[in-house]
C-alpha cells in the first residue's frame, strides 16, 4: 500500500528565505507526482506535475524534483514571500488516475 | 484552464438529513471523478472513484450506502451523504482529470451536521 509522507509538518520562516519541502513515498511504481497548494478552507491549486520519466519541473520561483528510485521529491521555493503561506501537499499518481496524498507541510512566511 | 465547480461551498443541516454535493467539470468531459474527505489540519483521504455510466469504486472502509455517488453525465458527479450525523462533518473535495494531465480540484464543500 502506497504511503506518502511530508517533512517538515510545519515551517515558519522570514520573508526572502529559500525553502525546501520534502515528500517521500514507499512504492516507487508511480506514474506521476503532483505538488499542490491549499489555502485555509479552500480547495487545491495544482503547482507542478512531474511525470515518472522526468526529473524536475519549474514554474516561476518553484522547482520540483523527482527521484523515483529513492521514492523522494522536493519542492524548492525561492525567495519566499508572505503570500506563499499555505499548506503544501504532494500526491503520487498510479495508472488509475487516483492520487495518494501526503501528510502536508504548513508553511508560514512572515514579513 | 480546466475548471471544476463544486456546489454548495458550505452547508449546515440537522442530524438525520441527507445532503447532496455536486461536482461539475465546466470545460471538459470527465469520465472519472474523485471524491475526497479532509479533516481539520489533515491531508486528503480518497473516498471513492466516480465512473460515468457505472458504479462508483469505493476505498476500503468507506460505506457505500452512506456516501452515494452518481456520475450522471460526463460533466457531473454527485455525492449524497445519507442520514448525516455529526461525525460526517468534514470538508469534501472533488477532482477530475484524465491521463497525464494535472488533476483539477473543486473548491470543496464544508459540511456541518448539528
Amino acid at each position: 500500500k502506497q504511503e506518502v509522507t511530508q517533512i517538515p509538518a510545519a515551517l515558519s520562516v522570514p520573508e526572502g528565505e529559500n525553502l525546501v519541502l520534502n515528500c517521500s513515498f514507499t512504492d516507487s511504481a508511480i506514474y506521476n507526482l503532483q505538488w499542490f497548494r491549499q489555502d485555509p478552507g479552500k480547495g487545491l491549486t495544482s503547482l507542478l506535475l512531474i511525470q515518472s520519466s522526468q526529473r524536475e519541473q519549474t514554474s516561476g520561483r518553484l522547482n520540483a524534483s523527482l527521484d523515483k528510485s529513492s521514492g523522494r521529491s522536493t519542492l524548492y521555493i525561492a525567495a519566499s514571500q508572505p503570500g506563499d503561506s499555505a499548506t503544501y501537499l504532494c500526491a503520487v499518481g498510479g495508472n488509475t488516475d487516483k492520487l495518494i496524498f501526503g501528510t502536508g507541510t504548513r508553511l508560514q512566511v512572515f514579513p | 484552464g480546466a475548471v471544476v465547480s463544486q456546489h454548495p461551498s458550505w452547508v449546515i443541516c440537522k442530524s438525520g438529513t441527507s445532503v447532496k454535493i455536486e461536482c461539475r467539470s465546466l470545460d471538459f468531459q470527465a469520465t472519472t471523478m474523485f471524491w475526497y474527505r479532509q479533516f481539520p489540519k489533515q491531508s486528503l483521504m480518497l473516498m471513492a472513484t466516480s465512473n460515468e455510466g457505472s458504479k462508483a469504486t469505493y476505498e476500503q472502509g468507506v460505506e457505500k450506502d452512506k456516501f452515494l455517488i452518481n456520475h450522471a453525465s460526463l460533466t457531473l458527479s454527485t455525492l449524497t451523504v445519507t442520514s448525516a450525523h455529526p461525525e460526517d462533518s468534514s470538508f469534501y473535495i472533488c477532482s477530475a482529470g484524465t491521463g497525464n494531465q494535472p488533476q483539477h480540484f473543486g473548491d470543496g464543500t464544508r459540511l456541518s451536521i448539528l
